[in-house]
């Protein structure tokens, strides 16, 4: 079955305890996107990735990081969390465009204590 | 950068015919995507409109006017289950999403 695959779906933390979302796709999708969705604020962009090796910066990169070193992967790294990064986070993918339709995973909900 | 806005909140009633509308600013155009979000589920895909006009797929159609910044998705045939979110996301060097319309359809 295609799909996006996110873990964990639920996670307390505390703050600064370095954690990692991971997401996988079985797709063969070349571009990859984290998106937070928090309360009046919509869907914002947190980083994306056209390809391996290839990410760039969203609307809200601040506090995260992530890489893409193999096609199906692109974890979310949050080095030392805080508070406001409390949220639902969403991996996409899409064949190889931007302007290509996105498959989201499940979703992640994160809460820092 | 880009700007999107859609109404927050609307009420229909099962049966009926709803538009949801969106206009949006950018700074190029590659298209505009309309996706469906149920409470507490990933949104999923429901249309994408790079050209103008209507594009009809089932009880839903979404229309694009490039020139005006604006677009709507129309339910026909109201359902239950069509109570969800419904986002609206634009297309330039990044896709921007809006903040959604909640839809609620009662009976």
């Amino acid at each position: 079955e295609a799909q996006v695959t996110q873990n964990p779906r639920y996670l307390i933390t505390v703050t600064g305890k370095k954690l990692t979302v991971t997401c996988s796709q079985n797709m063969n999708h070349e571009y990859m996107s984290w998106y937070r969705q928090d309360p009046g604020l919509g869907l914002r962009q947190i980083y994306y990735s056209m390809n391996v090796e290839v990410t760039d910066k969203g609307d809200v990169p601040e506090g995260y990081k992530v890489s893409r070193k193999e096609k199906r992967n692109f974890p979310l790294i949050l080095e030392s969390p805080s508070p406001n990064q409390t949220s639902l986070y969403f991996c996409a993918s899409s064949l190889d465009s931007i302007a290509g339709e996105l498959f989201f995973g499940e979703g992640s909900r994160l809460t820092v204590l | 950068g880009q700007n999107i806005d859609q109404p927050t909140e609307m009420t229909a009633t099962e049966g009926a015919i709803v538009q949801i509308n969106c206009t949006y600013q950018t700074s190029g155009f590659n298209g505009l995507f309309w996706y469906q979000q149920h409470a507490g589920e990933a949104p999923t895909f429901l249309s994408y409109n790079v050209l103008d006009g209507l594009e009809e797929k089932g009880r839903f159609s979404s229309f694009l006017s490039r020139s005006k910044g604006y677009s709507y998705l129309l339910l026909k045939e109201l359902q239950m289950k069509d109570s969800a979110s419904y986002l609206c996301a634009a297309v330039d060097q990044k896709v921007t999403f809006g903040t959604g319309t909640k839809l609620q359809v009662i009976p």
